[in-house]
């Protein structure tokens, strides 16, 4: 089976421009989770989604930061407009339903490099 | 809230041997999991190991255990015969459980260990 496959890998911008970033799932999984990999603060836990719905976007760090999962295959996080401390490595994961598979066990994508210049 | 502390920023260890990476955490909780992810220069995440807080028998996976002590707080990651392939960043991680529906609990993360292994 596939993983967990986001795109792009790379992804330079400049200040102010809007990024995108994508992710799809492991097939059948109902979780969805996206991450912030930085060295200052580690691995944070953005949002998260279950079937599709936002559960916990508590994790966002402004109004700049936007995610959607408009399809149980595909989500994008979107940053608009970007700054170069949102420079880091994103990642998305994904969960099985309760009672299907390891639960509780996340799997993770190779995530996204992001560089604001 | 939980955290999770890993003590030791860096380790090193001789190809073949055995080394222990240690991971304490705080949870007020009963159940809940444990994990050990692997993160090599590829920047990929990886699930090494998983514990589930009301099984007593600790985790083994090949050549990867854990010395799961509930009661000190403690999840610490043994790898023996240690290979080239295991050099990367591990990092510990605690998960509430999930008790369905839309309520999950987070994964929280420690702040990683760097493991360097010495052919």
């Amino acid at each position: 089976d596939a993983g967990v496959i986001q795109s792009p890998r790379h992804e330079v911008t400049e200040m102010g421009q809007e990024v995108t970033l994508r992710c799809k799932p492991i097939s059948g999984h109902d979780y969805l989770f996206w991450y912030r990999q930085t060295m200052m603060r580690g691995l944070e836990l953005l949002i998260y989604f279950n079937n599709n719905v936002p559960i916990d976007d508590s994790g966002m760090p402004e109004d700049r930061f936007s995610a959607k999962m408009p399809n149980a295959s595909f989500s994008t996080l979107k940053i608009q407009p970007s700054e170069p401390r949102d420079s880091a490595v994103y990642f998305c994961a994904s969960s099985p339903p309760v009672g299907q598979g390891p639960t509780d066990t996340q799997y993770f994508g190779p995530g996204t490099r992001l560089t604001v210049l | 809230a939980q955290t999770v502390t890993q003590s030791q920023p860096e380790m090193s260890v001789q190809e073949a041997e055995t080394v222990t990476l240690s991971c304490t955490y705080d949870t007020s909780e009963s159940d809940y999991y444990l994990f050990w992810y692997k993160q090599p220069p590829s920047r990929q995440m990886i699930l090494v190991i998983r514990q589930e807080a009301y099984k007593q028998q600790n985790a083994t996976e090949n050549r990867f255990s854990v010395n799961f002590q509930k009661a000190a707080k403690s999840f610490s990651l043994k790898i023996s015969d240690s290979q080239l392939g295991d050099a990367a960043m591990y990092f510990c991680a605690y998960k509430n459980y999930n008790a369905g529906g839309t309520s999950y609990g987070k994964l929280t993360f420690g702040q990683g260990t760097i493991l360097t292994v010495h052919p």
